[in-house]
């Protein structure tokens, strides 16, 4: 059964600061996603990693994928206050014919001014 | 990638009555996933809906308590029957289209 984790669960960071988010999953999986949740809000998409070694950036958030340790990053460099909000990784689970998306934990995060 | 539209975005309902969640997608897919969100926790699939066949649950989650329809490639609804206090959450459709995760904007739920 494919599980996901994501660490720290709560992150409170001033801002300027870098910091990095880790997602680790339990059985093979090609590809990975990052999502972004505002309080009250669905899941705004952020990243789709796609092979081993992908890395894609957008603004202060860069996302790094390595399918053999079975291992995400999230980085976040010189954190803004826009950008706190809960982060979640979801990987799909190959192992079935619906490639259900499961999820991490999530990681809330607060920047504080 | 595909654009979802569910309702209601919110109700508040009494308990031991029912509520039907709709998803109505822009394009037609194979699947359609449905997903619990409970305060302050991750999101928690439900189950899948294919088109055609009856809905896979996941463990923990009953028929009985959720039954879905998929009566087309663009349509779903799920419903919470019976509800009690415990099943207020959000509740997600999501589809995937072209290796593209998309996710309806939520049905916010509070069971008085």
């Amino acid at each position: 059964e494919l599980k996901v984790e994501q660490n720290p669960l709560f992150l409170s960071m001033q801002e300027g600061k870098n910091y990095t988010i880790y997602c680790n999953y339990s059985t093979t999986s090609d590809r990975l996603y990052w999502y972004r949740q505002d309080p009250g809000k669905s899941l705004e998409s952020l990243f789709v990693l796609l092979s081993n070694g992908a890395v894609k950036q957008e603004g202060r958030l860069m996302a790094s994928l390595d399918t053999k340790a079975r291992l995400s990053t999230l980085h976040i460099t010189a954190a803004v206050h826009d950008l706190s909000a809960t982060y979640f990784c979801a990987v799909p689970d190959m192992g079935g014919a619906t490639n259900k998306l499961i999820f991490g934990t999530g990681t809330l995060l607060a920047v504080q001014p | 990638s595909a654009v979802i539209s569910q309702k209601p975005s919110r109700d508040i309902c009494q308990r031991g009555t029912s509520l039907t969640i709709q998803c109505q997608v822009d394009s037609q897919v194979t699947m359609m996933f449905w997903y619990r969100q409970q305060p302050g926790q991750s999101l928690t699939l439900i189950a899948t809906a294919n088109q055609g066949s009856e809905a896979t649950y996941e463990s923990g989650f009953v028929i009985d308590k959720f039954p879905i329809s998929r009566p087309n490639l663009t349509f779903s609804t799920l419903t919470v029957s019976n509800m009690s206090p415990e099943d207020s959450s959000i509740y997600l459709c999501s589809v995937e289209l072209f290796g593209d995760y998309t996710f309806g904007s939520g049905t916010r739920l509070t069971v008085v």
